[in-house]
């Protein structure tokens, strides 16, 4: 089946620094990737979805110069988090789809801790 | 807007059976999936309803009334493993929505 690895799995950064996660498609190509941000016993909240090539598209109140994506090929996608404050701490989850199928391959999640 | 309306918290006890409910209110539809997430995990698929009806696989059924703008999720001899947070979630355009959850308690 279709994997998504996130890396890295878990990340402490102090407040004021910037840390990046990476998502990869490791068997099939990903035309799209979506970022979600979950809370502790909350949903998962869409933060932007990326086609590759281009620019991201970002939902209504995420901060696109704060949570910078970039999906430069067909099995990368980065989201980086500039400098981030304690309230940025959450468990952040990629997930990648091939064309137009319906099906959503999630990553296993990356825990940003800011302190 | 889009709003999809779950229970928080279901208990049910090993072996029985529950149903998980979830209605939504959007403004394109293509179809109402379900997803399984274990404490500190990522989400896994379980389900996809594009048509309405009943989808079986294995212990796990998934229903969907288009009509009703509703669907359940149908867990049959629950075993402890089945303790986790399930979401219903909407396909909308070109991405999915998450409905708040169901966290799923089970007693032995």
């Amino acid at each position: 089946g279709a994997v998504v690895s996130q890396h890295p799995s878990w990340v402490i950064c102090k407040s004021g620094t910037s840390v990046k996660i990476e998502c990869r498609s490791l068997d099939f190509q990903a035309t799209t990737m979506f970022w979600y941000r979950q809370f502790p016993k909350q949903s998962l909240m869409l933060m932007a979805t990326s086609n590759e090539g281009s620019k991201a598209t970002y939902e209504q109140g995420v901060e696109k110069d704060k949570f910078l994506i970039n999906h430069a090929s067909l099995t990368l996608s980065t989201l980086t988090v500039t400098s981030a404050h304690p309230e940025d701490s959450s468990f952040y989850i990629c997930s990648a789809r091939s064309g137009r199928g319906y099906e959503q391959y999630f990553g296993p999640g990356t825990r940003l801790t800011v302190t | 807007g889009q709003s999809l309306e779950q229970p928080s918290e279901v208990t049910a006890v090993e072996g029985a059976i529950v149903q998980i409910n979830c209605t939504y209110q959007t403004s394109g539809f293509y179809g109402l999936s379900w997803y399984q997430q274990h404490d500190g995990g990522a989400p896994t698929f379980l389900s996809y309803n594009a048509l309405d009806g009943l989808e079986e696989t294995g212990r796990f059924s998934s229903f969907l009334s288009r009509s009703d703008s509703y669907g359940y999720l149908l867990l049959q001899e629950l075993q402890m493993k089945d303790s986790a947070s399930y979401f219903c979630a909407v396909k909308e355009d070109d991405k999915i929505i998450f409905g708040k959850g169901t966290r799923l308690h089970i007693l032995p």
